[in-house]
């Protein structure tokens, strides 16, 4: 599977958009790109997934660049319940490999 | 919203005892997986299963570690012989269908801490 790269952490004010890098510079042509989030000690929670086009679901829009090497995930309107870490995975088999993911901080 | 559930939440244990984990997946999904997470670190895949064998595993599930499905409901992972590294929150997810399609985002369950002393 691909490996990813994110940034360590990042801050987002309440209320507006948190921009949620990932690249992927190693996909190949059959791995979807995943996001997932864990807040705090909780389960990882599937948010929102892609292969080539945009997706847009409740929680996010994943926006994937059209040489699929990166992908943004967005989060329209932050809260602070979004604080978590956030995990962009690509796979194709079984076995999902965590990274280590993006702490996401919403302010106040 | 059907959801993944596991228990016990929190499992104590001594070193050299086996311990059983279990986890209810839902109700029409077909794969099921197990992770886990030692505190402070990353989440890691340790065994898918579908049609009850397993399909895939990592180096972290080795002869100690083995999963069963027993019934039409329960999902286990049973650590045999516990050793103090055991200790971390155990993650059971089950998806509808696997790799490669499209409804296969996986759904995980709040996690079962195991301590081993």
């Amino acid at each position: 599977d691909a490996k990813t790269t994110q940034p360590t952490s990042m801050d987002c004010a309440e209320g507006r958009a948190a921009n949620l890098p990932c690249n992927h510079s190693t996909i190949s042509g059959n791995e979807y790109v995943y996001w997932y989030r864990q807040i705090h000690s909780q389960g990882p929670q599937y948010i929102i997934h892609g292969l080539k086009n945009n997706e847009t679901n409740e929680m996010a829009s994943l926006i994937i660049t059209e040489d699929r090497k990166s992908s943004t995930l967005i989060l329209p309107h932050a809260t602070l319940r979004d604080t978590a870490v956030y995990y962009c995975i690509v796979m194709y088999n079984n076995d999902m490999r965590f990274g280590a993911g993006t702490r996401l901080t919403v302010k106040p | 919203e059907p959801e993944v559930t596991q228990t016990p939440s929190h499992q104590v244990t001594q070193m050299g005892q086996e311990v059983i984990l279990r986890c209810v997946p839902i109700s029409n999904h077909l794969y099921f997986y197990w992770y886990r997470q030692i505190l402070g670190q990353k989440v890691e895949f340790l065994v898918s299963f579908y049609n009850n064998e397993i399909s895939e595993k990592s180096e972290i599930f080795d002869d100690q570690f083995s999963v069963e499905r027993p019934d039409g409901s329960n999902f286990t992972l049973k650590i045999r012989s516990t050793k103090l590294e055991d200790s971390a929150m155990y993650f059971c997810a089950s998806s509808e269908a696997g790799a490669g399609l499209m409804s296969y985002e996986q759904y995980f369950g709040p996690g079962t801490r195991l301590t081993v002393t």
